[in-house]
């Protein structure tokens, strides 16, 4: 039982450049998100899904695409990568809404 | 959506219990009280949830008042492993009601 599987786990872009960050988990659960998380500081959220076919913003959503096609799969893409969006991105999910999400292990982004 | 406020750091000795405390005073009826704990370059971890009175797991315990305007969180003898950042959050339903403020440093000193 993988849990949530996010991949790459580091990445260098390019200012302008484009890319996915993949999120797959293996528990069948309905709930999934996308956090940010800045040094020194929280989690933001960017975008979240209740289920297969339903996305919703989150708090930072611009500069951020979510599709949700599988209930297994919720990636995210940056559109046209800048400096700002240099961060640490986790995706999460729940099979109950509000309960013990259950995070991946992050993916370092830089963009220069 | 309820604001939660936290201390930002907290130190402690191996072996002692530790109190954090989180502040939420504008908690709506139907909000749940939830606390993670992260550990440097890795996701949060779920801890504990309430609604009210007092929880209890393997890894902690959860106070919650009567007036749910505070809780918090217990960890008994702690070990330099429990060295991380505590989150309080509150919230229901919808993720976009769940947010992570800065959360508390805990510290613990051998």
């Amino acid at each position: 039982n993988a849990g949530v599987t996010q991949t790459p786990k580091f990445q260098v872009l390019k200012t302008g450049q484009s890319m996915t960050l993949q999120c797959a988990q293996d528990m069948n659960h309905e709930y999934m998100s996308w956090y940010r998380q800045d040094p020194g500081m929280g989690l933001r959220l960017i975008h979240y899904s209740v289920g297969a076919g339903i996305t919703d913003q989150g708090e930072v959503p611009n500069g951020y695409n979510v599709s949700r096609s599988t209930t297994e799969d919720f990636p995210l893409r940056l559109l046209s990568a800048a400096p700002s969006q240099t961060s640490v991105y986790f995706c999460a999910s729940s099979g109950v809404p509000n309960y013990g999400y259950t995070f991946g292990s992050g993916t370092r982004l830089t963009v220069v | 959506l309820a604001k939660t406020t936290q201390p930002i750091s907290m130190d402690s000795y191996e072996g002692q219990e530790v109190n954090i405390t989180c502040s939420h005073n504008n908690i709506a009826t139907n909000d749940y009280i939830t606390w993670y704990q992260q550990f440097p370059s890795q996701g949060p971890r779920f801890i504990i949830q309430g609604y009210k009175t007092k929880v209890t797991n393997e890894v902690a315990s959860l106070f919650i008042p009567a007036d749910r305007k505070s809780s918090t969180l217990s960890l008994p003898r702690v070990s330099l492993s429990d060295t991380a950042v505590y989150y309080c959050l509150v919230g229901r339903g919808s993720a976009r009601q769940l947010t992570f403020g800065s959360g508390t440093q805990l510290t613990v000193l051998p």
